[in-house]
Formats: C-alpha cells, sequence, structure tokens
C-alpha cells in the first residue's frame, strides 16, 4: 500500500466551478499536511499548510485534514483558468513519520473558460 | 531573494557520461534536498542535508552522490549516467524539519534531464 495516494486526474471543469482534490494517506503519524501547486514546467509551490485535523481556509482555498479517515482535501472555490496547474499533497512529522515529506503523485486539473 | 535556483535547465547526456546538478539557496536554510520526478509517480527523495558537511539518502539514492560543503550549495553528482535516470530533478530547502515547526519547502525550477 502506497504512503500516500492521489488521483492523477486529469479533473477538467468549467470556469466558476468548485474544485474537490483529495488524497488518503497510511501513516496514522503524520501530522502536518500541504498542498502544493505546480505549474507546467515549474517547480512546486506551497499552496496551503495544515497542522493536525480541521479547515483551514485562505481565500478562494480550503484545505480540510481528517485524521480519523485519514483523508485530506482541497476544495477551490470560483475556480479560475489560473487554477490550470497540477496540485500534490503532502505530508510527514510526527513520532514513526520522521522528517521526511511524503507527496503524493499529484492531480492535474484544467480549468476551462 | 532569488531562493532556489538551479542550473543548467536542460541536459542531454550520454549513457555513461557523468554530470553535476547546481543547486544554490540564498534563505539560509539549513535543511536540504534533492527530488525526481517521472510522469505520474510524484517526488522521491534521491538525498538530503541537515546542515553542511551533513547529508544522508533517501528514497532512491543509487546512482547519484551529493556533498555540502556550505550553507547554499548543495550539488547533485550523476556518474555514469543510464536511461533509468532520465527525469525531472529538483532541489529544495526549508528552515527547519519536521515536529511542530512548519517544514515549507522552497523549489528550484528543475533541471530537465534525458540520457540516450
Amino acid at each position: 500500500q502506497k504512503e500516500v495516494e492521489q488521483d492523477p486526474g486529469p479533473l477538467s471543469v468549467p470556469e466558476g466551478a468548485i474544485v474537490s482534490l483529495n488524497c488518503t494517506y497510511s501513516n496514522s503519524a503524520f501530522q502536518y499536511f500541504m498542498w502544493y501547486r505546480q505549474y507546467s514546467r515549474k517547480g512546486p509551490e506551497l499552496l496551503m499548510y495544515t497542522y493536525s485535523s480541521g479547515n483551514k481556509e485562505d481565500g478562494r482555498f480550503t484545505a480540510q485534514v481528517d485524521k480519523s479517515s485519514k483523508y485530506i482535501s482541497l476544495f477551490i472555490r470560483d475556480s479560475q483558468p489560473s487554477d490550470s496547474a497540477t496540485y500534490l499533497c503532502a505530508m510527514g512529522g510526527g513520532v514513526g513519520g520522521g522528517f521526511k515529506t511524503i507527496f503524493g503523485a499529484g492531480t492535474r486539473l484544467f480549468v476551462k473558460a | 531573494n532569488a531562493g532556489v535556483t538551479q542550473t543548467p535547465k536542460f541536459r542531454i547526456l550520454k549513457i555513461g557520461q557523468s554530470m553535476t546538478l547546481q543547486c544554490t539557496q540564498d534563505m539560509n536554510h539549513n535543511y536540504m534536498y534533492w527530488y525526481r520526478q517521472d510522469p505520474g509517480m510524484g517526488l522521491k527523495l534521491i538525498y538530503y542535508s541537515v546542515g553542511a558537511g551533513i547529508t544522508d539518502k533517501g528514497e532512491v539514492p543509487n546512482g547519484y552522490n551529493v556533498s555540502r560543503s556550505t550553507t547554499e550549495d548543495f550539488p547533485l553528482r550523476l556518474e555514469l549516467a543510464a536511461p533509468s535516470q532520465t527525469s525531472v530533478y529538483f532541489c529544495a530547502s526549508s528552515r527547519t524539519s519536521g515536529g511542530i515547526s512548519t517544514d515549507t519547502q522552497y523549489f528550484g525550477p528543475g533541471t530537465r534531464l534525458t540520457v540516450l
């Protein structure tokens, strides 16, 4: 079983739609959870960071962590063509999780104008 | 701040050749990392360093070597290049690692390597 599972997509939505991106993980020791956005031919950049369970909102983006289900989500409201990118979930930390960050394979998102 | 810079941007190698991928960060970060990214496979950690003079293997270290003589630089050496090393290589750095502190990693723009 992979430590992190993420649907690679691609996911295609019309402009203005609500987008839901998800990851599941197997290591219950993970304590911090992140979403990175990667535009084509660029390096990943941090989009959202959450420590432990709960929700975090930043503008049109909301990150949710459900540690009981080992499930994390990223919601994008009012999606824009500029949101078209690959979104990678990442997690790590905590006893047994060491310091290394584990990345999902990424979900490709296309937002059509 | 330039952040994390990588050179070269692109490179084609023949099987058996060697090369060094350069990585420099100007954020005074103590942790630095090398990843490779293959299509549909996510980022795989090759090597990491927790400070000058200290390096350790990641998930996929075979065929690579690293050194860290300064805080700023973390070069990745490929010896005897093989087609399996065709990939996009990303260098990253972070201020701290794990625990309660943020582990935000800042990535460079990547080096696209093809081994023929």
